[in-house]
């Protein structure tokens, strides 16, 4: 299983653009990155998710490099209620028989 | 569509009692998981499906049994419980194939075993 490493801890100001990166180095080829949110006593929620070069959606974007050994989300235009963790998870999603593991997540701090 | 609905809530056990927690999802999704999340950590693996009558271990099963009779459910069941199961759980699902799909997360169950 392809291990992550991202930041504990960052802060912001709303409005600001947010961007954390998630380090991959042992990423397969059939491996995926997918991003989630969590907010407190909540379930984490599938923000966005991709394979290579850049993924934009409604909510973030994620860029990946060529190599592929790092990833990362950018957060837009932040305000109060994306203070949340984020996590990295990298793994291949097809596939039935994976089991995907979380690392310790980035706990993103949004100030006014 | 509920999603992935989870019961209890919140539960208070003694040591050495046992319990089920349910999961359940409505999306028809061939995988389903447990994971348990401790105060100021991340997410850890319990048990995992794959589908009905297929099960496997997580990185921590040690004290919990699953089993999957039905696509829809994933109950966990905790044997005899410790106050080091005290935590919150979560059951995920997603669907299974040539796309990448991510997971369904239910709302959890704060357990409290004193």
């Amino acid at each position: 299983l392809a291990k992550t490493t991202q930041p504990i801890s960052m802060d912001s100001y709303e409005g600001q653009e947010v961007n954390i990166t998630c380090s991959h180095n042992n990423i397969a080829t059939n491996d995926y990155i997918t991003w989630y949110q969590q907010f407190p006593s909540q379930g984490p929620r599938f923000i966005i998710q991709g394979y290579k070069t850049k993924v934009t959606n409604e909510v973030a974007s994620l860029f990946i490099p060529a190599d592929r050994k790092s990833s990362t989300l950018s957060l837009p235009r932040v305000s109060l209620s994306d203070t949340a963790v984020y996590y990295c998870l990298v793994g291949d999603t097809r596939a039935a028989g994976n089991k995907l593991t979380f690392g310790g997540g980035t706990r993103v701090l949004v100030k006014p | 569509n509920a999603g992935v609905t989870q019961t209890p809530k919140f539960q208070v056990l003694k040591t050495g009692q046992s319990m089920t927690l349910q999961c359940a999802q409505d999306m028809n999704h061939e995988y389903m998981s447990w994971y348990r999340q401790d105060p100021g950590m991340g997410l850890r693996l319990i048990h995992y499906s794959v589908g009905a009558g297929i099960t496997d271990q997580g990185e921590v099963p040690n004290g919990y049994n699953v089993s999957r009779s039905t696509t829809e459910d994933f109950p966990l069941r905790l044997l005899s419980a410790a106050p080091s199961q005290t935590s919150v759980y979560f059951c995920a699902s997603r669907r299974t194939g040539s796309a990448p799909y991510g997971y369904t997360f239910g709302s959890g169950t704060r357990l409290t075993v004193v």
